[in-house]
């Protein structure tokens, strides 16, 4: 069975730049998530997703991100314009039901 | 903020039991302790969860003391591939989400 796949693994942009970061998640998993982690710090969670309907968006910074899921399969986080502070690993993760979340291997963003 | 209180670091010697402890002092009766770690450059991954009683699987045994204020996850012959950041969450089985802290970061010495 393939894991939650995301692309791309690493990204290297210039502040100011927009960036975009994709998911797709374990087959069958309706509820989809959206981490950032900082260098030495556990993940965050930005935003969950049960199908195609954010149902917590509390921590994302609305301002500059933002994130879709159409379908309710595969999903887009999307930073513009990207800061300095935006330099993190962006992790997702699917689970089914409540069950367990499996994550992918994460995108490291480094803006510059 | 993560609710669970864990040791920065540990080492252990390779083939021998690796014991991490975690604190949970104010965990609720309806939350369940779920362990994950992450290996570098990797995503998170799942190891175990319990509520009251001890459980076992194939990766790892948690233990629950009977208070439910504190556990421990025993990886029983710890090899070089267990090194990982170990996270101990306090989680309310229906809600979904997942509150990590900063994990303790263990060690296996050759």
């Amino acid at each position: 069975e393939a894991g939650v796949v995301q692309s791309p693994r690493y990204k290297i942009i210039e502040k100011k730049q927009p960036v975009a970061f994709w998911c797709n998640p374990i087959s069958g998993h309706n509820t989809l998530y959206w981490y950032r982690q900082n260098l030495g710090q556990g993940p965050e969670l930005l935003i969950r997703y049960e199908n195609e309907e954010a149902v917590d968006d509390s921590q994302l910074p609305k301002d500059r991100f933002s994130a879709e899921r159409l379908k309710g399969v595969d999903s887009t986080l999307k930073i513009q314009p990207a800061e300095l502070g935006d330099s993190a690993v962006y992790l997702c993760a699917s689970s089914s039901q409540g069950h367990e979340q499996y994550f992918g291997p994460g995108t490291r963003l480094t803006v510059t | 903020d993560a609710k669970t209180t864990q040791p920065t670091s540990m080492d252990c010697a390779e083939g021998r039991a690796a014991n991490l402890p975690c604190n949970h002092s104010t965990i609720s009766g309806n939350e369940y302790v779920y362990w994950y770690r992450q290996i570098h450059s990797q995503g998170p991954q799942y190891i175990i969860h319990g509520l009251k009683n001890n459980e076992t699987n194939e990766m790892a045994s948690l233990i629950i003391t009977e208070d439910r204020k504190s556990s421990t996850l025993i990886l029983p012959h710890a090899t070089l591939r267990d090194t990982a950041v170990y996270y101990c969450i306090e989680r309310n089985f229906g809600n979904e989400k997942l509150t990590f802290g900063t994990g303790t970061r263990l060690t296996i010495i050759p």
